[in-house]
């Protein structure tokens, strides 16, 4: 049963637009929530991350936002740039210290100029 | 700045090879991760190292080993290689969570692509 999903495999977006990558989860006991970016060939790279006690986190272009109650976090990048083309993985890490993060299936988005 | 090095970052393996995966972290981070990415699959454990000499099995650990001998190095092995072990394989490390005050944010190397005919 999969705790943590990203239920568009695909987003497209117009660069300078508004770009909104979603994550779902099941389960109420994660902590801590992080956002990672992979381009094709490469590793994941850290993006932005939030605690569970926090509502909103931003960093430049981007801002996640934390729904505990809908069990819902948003990646928001804006405005969208051609280099931010890549796939997004959400994931979360289960309370009381677990080491192992739990990953979404990610997201693919592409800004087109 | 962290930085896991993969040891080879593509192979290619014949069906019944025994395949070493090398990975090495330069920042004494405690916990070492190996991970295969897979199209519509996302990212899937298959083993974890909290020391050394330690180990923790992922969600997908069947035909695969790993060693950890050193602080700084995780190795992955397929005692024999098969076709459905074609993927992209991604080592990561963290600094623990616990007692550190650390986010446990994982840092990943640039992966490995084996193919296995």
């Amino acid at each position: 049963d999969q705790q943590v999903k990203q239920n568009s495999p695909s987003l497209s977006v117009q660069e300078g637009r508004i770009s909104i990558l979603n994550c779902d989860y099941t389960n109420s006991m994660f902590d801590y929530f992080l956002w990672y970016k992979k381009y094709p060939a490469e590793g994941p790279t850290f993006l932005i991350s939030i605690s569970s006690i926090k509502d909103k986190n931003e960093d430049g272009r981007f801002t996640v936002f934390l729904n505990k109650s809908a069990k819902h976090l948003s990646l928001h990048i804006v405005p969208s740039q051609p280099g931010d083309s890549a796939v997004y993985f959400c994931a979360a890490f289960p309370w009381g210290g677990s080491e192992k993060l739990v990953f979404g299936k990610g997201t693919k988005l592409t800004v087109n100029p | 700045d962290v930085k896991v090095t993969q040891s080879s970052r593509y192979l290619v393996k014949r069906t019944g090879e025994k395949v070493f995966l090398e990975c090495v972290q330069d920042m004494d981070h405690e916990n070492m991760f190996w991970y295969r990415q897979d199209p519509g699959l996302g990212l899937r454990l298959i083993y974890f190292s909290y020391d050394v000499k330690m180990k923790e099995k992922g969600d997908i650990p069947e035909g695969y080993s790993v060693s950890r001998e050193k602080k700084e190095r995780f190795s992955l092995i397929l005692e024999s290689a098969s076709t459905n072990q074609t993927s992209m394989y991604l080592c990561a490390s963290s600094l623990s969570r616990v007692g550190t005050g650390g986010t446990g944010e994982l840092f990943f190397g640039e992966g490995s692509r084996l193919t296995v005919l």
